[in-house]
């Protein structure tokens, strides 16, 4: 079965640039999307079809896909963004889940 | 406003059932694939299955670990999402999120409803 891995944890300076990985075989041929959950909340999504921002979603979070792995990125990060992270892909007809990344904004 | 509202979350012993129920506004229900997604306690996402719309024939996936227990209906006339979850077990003990699906392929999901928590336990 397809598997995505994340890093367990990310930990970031206020202010400065977080980069989260989802590494998956050929998951560049894939879309992958971002869901931020905080805790105690539903996910929110953040980022979809690799790079693609939903309204409300602030411009500070973009997203990239190619190869083996997607990052999400995340500029000038506040202590707001400090949640769970969660990358989405399809395998054939199933959705997988990557395991999640704890960010920390210290 | 879109929402998704989950219920008939509860404490069920290990081989009972249970059925959930998604209630949908603000948008065209009937239009959407619509999906499940669990969280155990402190634990992971995880994908338990789909339903299609009426173009195609409401065809439905499941994960492998809910297969042949769990079965994901709709009634598009009531704008709900249902989960009928059948023999489970501790493992199953989790927050059921209902989900809708933006696009025919390779979706994502948006929004996700608050859950509805099951445990499965005597």
């Amino acid at each position: 079965s397809y598997e995505l891995t994340q890093p367990p944890s990310v930990s970031v300076s206020p202010g400065q640039t977080a980069s989260i990985t989802c590494s998956g075989d050929k998951l560049g041929n894939k879309y992958t999307c971002w869901y931020q959950q905080k805790p105690g909340q539903s996910p929110v999504l953040v980022i979809y079809q690799d790079y693609k921002r939903p309204s409300g979603i602030p411009e500070r979070f973009s997203g990239s896909n190619s190869g083996n792995t997607a990052t999400l990125t995340i500029s000038g990060t506040q202590a707001m963004d400090e949640a769970d992270y969660y990358c989405q892909a399809w395998d054939s007809s199933t959705v997988v889940f990557g395991g999640g990344t704890k960010l920390t904004v210290l | 406003e879109v929402q998704l509202v989950e219920s008939g979350g509860g404490l069920v012993q290990p081989g009972g059932s249970l059925r959930l129920s998604c209630a949908a506004s603000g948008f065209t229900f009937s239009d959407h694939y619509m999906d499940w997604v669990r969280q155990a306690p402190g634990k992971g996402l995880e994908w338990v299955g789909r339903t299609g719309n009426k173009a195609n024939s409401y065809t439905t996936e499941y994960a492998a670990s809910v297969k042949g227990r769990f079965t994901i209906s709709r009634d598009d006339s009531k704008n709900s999402l249902y989960l009928q979850m059948n023999s489970l077990r501790t493992e199953d003990t989790a927050v059921y999120y209902c989900v809708r699906e933006l696009a025919t392929l390779s979706s994502w999901f948006d929004p996700w409803g608050q859950g509805t928590l099951v445990t499965v336990s005597s």
